[in-house]
């Protein structure tokens, strides 16, 4: 079956514009993560979803941030008025389900965001 | 602060030489530790887990130890291939607060090279 899809997978914007990123999940899964990769560094946690309810928000960076998620199935994420240090790569995952720790997470191949 | 690290960024070896990578990490509220490996323009794959009640677990050419009162895990790939030549990541998450979803902090990854 499919994986996990991101789109697009790069995007190259201007600093203050917009960006809106996307993420398919596999079917039937239920938890969706957001996690960002800055060069260099480990993912860092970014937004939980437990169907299209968000109990942990408390990695996104700043207000600029925020992520919907439609039922249990794509998730958007948006940031605005982007910033150089927004550049990173933006990974998602989904797993079977939230409640229990220990379910795989499949990721996606990200979306390489480039701020100029 | 860098809860997870990865101190060495690269690491070399031969073919069917053991290939070791190491993962500290501070909070003593992780109780589960994951690998990931990553190929370039992928999202990273779980490779093994542990949890902190074992300080050992196995699973074909890699096995993962866990020394609680060092805070520290290790990845061993015996006999190590071409095709392991990877990011290998190191994660874990904690219980604290009741969190009973998977999310994970990650180490910042180490390349791994393994040479015919």
């Amino acid at each position: 079956g499919a994986g996990v899809s991101q789109s697009p997978s790069n995007k190259v914007t201007e600093k203050g514009k917009d960006v809106e990123l996307r993420c398919d999940p596999i079917s039937g899964h239920t938890a969706l993560y957001w996690y960002r990769q800055r060069l260099g560094q480990g993912l860092e946690f970014l937004i939980y979803f437990q169907g299209n309810s968000a109990p942990d928000k408390s990695g996104l960076p700043s207000d600029r941030f925020s992520a919907e998620r439609t039922g249990e199935s794509v998730s958007t994420l948006t940031i605005q008025r982007t910033q150089q240090e927004d550049s990173a790569v933006y990974l998602c995952a989904s797993s079977l389900a939230g409640t229990a720790r220990y379910n795989e997470q499949f990721f996606g191949p990200g979306t390489r965001l480039t701020v100029l | 602060d860098q809860q997870v690290k990865q101190n060495s960024p690269s690491l070399s070896v031969q073919e069917g030489r053991i290939s070791i990578l190491n993962c500290d990490y501070t909070n003593s509220m992780f109780d589960y530790f994951l690998w990931y490996k990553k190929y370039p323009a992928e999202g990273p794959t779980f490779l093994i887990s542990i949890s902190s009640i074992k300080d050992k677990n196995e699973d074909g050419r890699f096995t993962v130890f866990l020394n609680k009162s060092a805070k520290h895990l290790s990845l061993h790939i015996v006999p190590s291939q071409p095709g392991d030549s990877a990011v290998y990541f190191c994660a874990a998450s904690s219980n604290a607060g009741g969190t009973s979803y998977g999310k994970l902090t990650f180490g910042q990854g180490t390349i791994l090279t393994v040479h015919p």
